[in-house]
């Protein structure tokens, strides 16, 4: 399976934009990006997920890399119950749908 | 809709004991799967189901079953539990598997903490 490479840790301030980072070098070409985030004592909660475009939606954007080996993901005005450990994945087409979980960014925002 | 649920929320269990952790979904979703989540690291798959009848392992099956007898539920079952498996378990589901099925998220349950003693 193809991995990704997150910071173990982030830390920002309420109300400023966060950009969290991500490798994926050994992307291939159908592999799919999808960032998920888990709040404390919580399951994982979809976010966002791309391609090769780059994509909004209500939560947050994710800008990919024109050779797919990153994204990143923008929180564009971070609150507090944004501290959550987000995940970078990649996700195959072939078979079934496999999630990886890496170790994820935890992510700490301060008021 | 109430998403996906599972039971029971926290379970504890002597070594050698067997029990059923329960999932359901009200989404009409073909794909069902169960991670494990121990601390400091990410989900692991344990096993899979693509729709009723059809199940399959994922990474770390060993000392779990599952079956898929309807669409709605996808149980885990540990025939005899040991301390490793001393865990939070997540049930996920999603609307297709197949080709575009990677255009859909997974929904996730709330999970169960399970202690094995």
């Amino acid at each position: 399976d193809a991995k990704t490479t997150q910071p173990n840790s982030m830390e920002s301030n309420e109300e400023e934009p966060v950009h969290l980072p991500c490798n994926h070098s050994t992307i291939s070409g159908t592999d799919y990006i999808h960032w998920y985030r888990q709040l404390p004592s919580q399951g994982p909660e979809y976010v966002i997920h791309g391609l090769t475009s780059n994509v909004n939606n209500r939560m947050a954007s994710l800008a990919i890399a024109e050779d797919r080996k990153s994204s990143t993901l923008i929180l564009h005005r971070a609150t507090l119950r944004d501290a959550a450990v987000y995940y970078c994945i990649l996700k195959v087409i072939q078979g079934a749908q496999k999630l990886v979980f890496g170790q994820g960014t935890r992510l700490t925002i301060n008021p | 809709n109430a998403g996906v649920t599972q039971t029971p929320k926290f379970q504890v269990l002597k070594t050698g004991q067997s029990m059923t952790l329960q999932c359901a979904q009200d989404m009409n979703h073909e794909y069902m799967s169960w991670y494990r989540q121990d601390p400091g690291m990410g989900l692991r798959l344990i096993h899979y189901s693509v729709g009723a009848g059809i199940t399959d392992q994922g990474e770390v099956p060993n000392g779990y079953n599952v079956s898929r007898s309807t669409t709605e539920d996808f149980p885990l079952r540990l025939l005899s539990a040991a301390p490793s498996q001393t865990s939070v378990y997540f049930c996920a589901s999603s609307y297709s598997y197949g080709p575009g099925g990677e255009n859909y998220e997974q929904y996730f349950g709330p999970g169960t903490r399970l202690t094995v003693t």
